[in-house]
């Protein structure tokens, strides 16, 4: 298996315009999560899906932030419209119960 | 908010030293993992120690959970420059939550 698979690795938009982040979990995983990473606040979860039903969204920053998973092999976070205080790393996650998570390599988000 | 917490914030060690680093915890848990990041990357994940179990080994690292003091350990022996890096703890019960992670940095 190759792994989580997110897209892009690095994105730069402008305030205002609505990002996309995507991520494919690994097969078989029924758990998955988004989490944002930055100096001042550390790793903090904004999502989980089980069974491609949204669990906890409690992390979600704001309605400008959605996310979606349409199937078990892929989901999406929206932010519309984007701020600079959105720069950050998002990581997605995947998952069986009980066990460890594996994480994707992240998309580097910059809001100008 | 975070339910596990990394202490030290940071340490430097010399290549061939161990290093030491501890997690406290606030509520009861299923299990205990321990995550490592190198700048720039994902999370790797490296051990997992469930509730009812004391002490863990893989390879270099040794992991020690003390449920009753709500802490963990993580032990890197005879560590190596390719050791530095971002180390944390993450507890469910539900999803993961991690700490603000302990920064080492092994000097060659």
């Amino acid at each position: 298996d190759a792994g989580v698979i997110q897209s892009p690795r690095h994105e730069v938009t402008e305030m205002g315009q609505e990002v996309t982040l995507r991520c494919k979990p690994i097969s078989g995983h029924d758990y998955l999560f988004w989490y944002r990473q930055t100096m001042m606040r550390g790793l903090e979860l904004l999502i989980y899906f089980n069974n491609n039903v949204p669990i906890d969204d409690s992390g979600m920053p704001e309605d400008r932030f959605s996310a979606k998973m349409p199937n078990a092999s892929f989901s999406t976070l929206k932010i519309q419209p984007s701020e600079p205080r959105d720069s950050a790393v998002y990581f997605c996650a995947s998952t069986i119960l009980g066990e460890s998570y594996t994480f994707g390599s992240g998309t580097r988000l910059t809001v100008v | 908010s975070q339910q596990g917490e990394e202490d030290p914030q940071a340490l430097s060690i010399q290549e061939g030293e161990n290093a030491t680093m501890n997690c406290s915890y606030k509520t009861s848990i299923n299990n205990l993992q321990w995550y490592r990041q190198n700048s720039g990357r994902g999370l790797v994940h490296l051990i997992l120690i469930r509730s009812n179990e004391r002490e863990k080994h893989s390879g270099r690292l040794r992991v020690t959970l003390d449920t009753s003091k709500k802490s963990s350990s993580l032990l890197i022996t005879a560590s190596r420059a390719a050791d530095t890096a971002s180390y944390f703890c993450a507890t469910d019960p539900r999803a993961l939550t991690f700490g603000s992670g302990t920064r080492l940095q092994v000097q060659p």
